[in-house]
């Protein structure tokens, strides 16, 4: 079984400037989530969506960042303009619809090292 | 305010000794817990979930304990080998019935041959 596709796995860009990430999550998978990992801490979890819609995007930053899931499968990230605290790993999951006793399992992608100068 | 702690200083153990990591939590009542494994460059690998009612998971070398009174859970990695040296993340839910998953910061884990 495929794993949770993401790219680029690295990009360095100039502050001010705007990026996009993109995820293909596993094949069935209802629930993507964007989790931002700065270094030495934790994911952070940005935007959750279920299917096509948002189900929680508390976390993220929405004067300059923002997240599509097109047809419930594919997803992209942008951030624009950037700021030098974005330097981060941004990494995509995915997992069956954890509602109605689903699987609380979350499968990660390689994750995006951002660095912003 | 809500938090989830994980020992931050690195747990250095040898080889075959059983490795422990905690991961306390305050202010969230959370359905269930999970453990993650992560190393350098990737992205985390599901290890184990334990759920509010179960008090203890077993999976190979793994064990995972929940106590909800306390508010911790211990992860376990017995017979340790080389090949477990890793950051174990802890992750629980917000026990609000939202699904939203709360991370920890994660210990790293050497184990010396």
């Amino acid at each position: 079984e495929a794993g949770v596709a993401q790219s680029p796995r690295y990009k360095i860009i100039e502050k001010r400037q705007s990026v996009a990430f993109w995820c293909n999550p596993i094949s069935g998978h209802a629930t993507l989530y964007w989790y931002q990992q700065i270094l030495g801490q934790g994911p952070k979890l940005l935007i959750q969506f279920q299917n096509n819609g948002v189900v929680d995007d508390s976390q993220l930053p929405k004067d300059r960042f923002s997240a599509e899931r097109l047809k419930g499968v594919d997803s992209t990230l942008k951030i624009q303009p950037a700021k030098l605290e974005d330097s981060a790993v941004y990494l995509c999951a995915s997992s069956l619809d954890p509602t109605g006793g689903g699987s609380y399992e979350q499968y990660f992608g390689p994750g995006t090292r951002l660095t912003v100068t | 305010s809500q938090k989830i702690e994980q020992n931050s200083e690195a747990l250095n153990i040898q080889e075959g000794k059983t490795a422990t990591l905690t991961c306390n939590y305050t202010n969230y009542s959370p359905a269930y817990l999970q453990w993650y494994r992560q190393d350098p460059g990737r992205g985390p690998v599901f290890l184990l979930l334990i759920r509010e009612n179960e008090k203890e998971k077993r999976k190979e070398r793994l064990k995972v304990t929940f106590d909800t009174t306390l508010k911790q859970s211990l992860f376990h990695i017995t017979a340790s080998q080389p090949a477990d040296s890793a950051t174990y993340l802890c992750a629980l839910d917000k026990g609000d019935g939202g699904f939203k998953t709360i991370f920890g910061a994660g210990t790293r884990l050497f184990v010396k041959a």
